[in-house]
């Protein structure tokens, strides 16, 4: 039973533009969340975070959205650079679980030049 | 300060033998996480352990997979005998109780043939 789920499974942008990955989940107990970026032959690393008492975080170029009635969140990278070209993992934790989190199955994007 | 290390970061095997993997976490990092990434999806956890106490092993398949944490510091994952099926990314994280999210190793990416 898949609760964090990335619909998208690569997306294409041109440089300069903007990239919005979404990340849908099913567990209403969720209430703190990440994106991970990976290159290929590395583990993920962590990109950015948000807790359920806000709606937004912001973090130079990365911003991500939550929106707790669609139980839906998005990051949004401006302007997008070919550096960016990664696979974004959204993870979902609820509180009490141990800092155990749930992973999406991953969004590739490419900026293209 | 050193990120999580991960040995071997390839190793291929024929199916019925037994592997096993290393992880040295950052230091102070009491918690430490094995997930396995299969093709194509997210990180799964496969076991987390608070200092030397392996307290969700709910995901580990226990007959054949093993796990140890001496001294709540390095931890060795094993497989034993190995299927085709084993054949995925072994990722192993760490993260400090004060934090929330983790950091990832670059894994191990295990081929049984």
């Amino acid at each position: 039973d898949q609760q964090v789920k990335q619909n998208s499974p690569s997306l294409s942008v041109q440089e300069g533009r903007i990239s919005i990955l979404n990340c849908d989940y099913t567990n209403s107990m969720f209430d703190y969340f990440l994106w991970y970026k990976k290159y290929p032959a590395e583990g993920p690393t962590f990109l950015i975070s948000i807790s359920s008492i806000k709606d937004k975080n912001e973090d130079g170029r990365f911003t991500v959205f939550l929106n707790k009635s669609a139980k839906h969140l998005s990051l949004h990278i401006v302007p997008s650079q070919p550096g960016d070209s990664a696979v974004y993992f959204c993870a979902a934790s609820a509180r009490g679980t141990g800092n155990q989190f749930y992973f999406g199955t991953g969004t590739s994007l490419t900026v293209i030049p | 300060e050193a990120g999580v290390v991960q040995s071997p970061r390839y190793k291929i095997i024929e199916k019925k033998q037994p592997v096993a993997f290393w992880c040295n976490p950052i230091s102070g990092h009491n918690t430490l996480y094995w997930y396995r990434q299969n093709l194509g999806q997210g990180p799964e956890l496969l076991i987390r352990y608070e200092n030397e106490e392996a307290v969700d092993d709910s995901q580990l398949p226990k007959d054949r997979f093993s796990a140890e944490r001496l001294k709540g510091v390095d931890s060795t994952l094993k497989i034993q005998p190995a299927e085709l099926g084993d054949s995925a990314v072994y990722l192993c994280a760490s993260s400090s109780t004060a934090l929330y999210g983790y950091t990832f190793g670059s894994g191990t990416r295990l081929t049984v043939v």
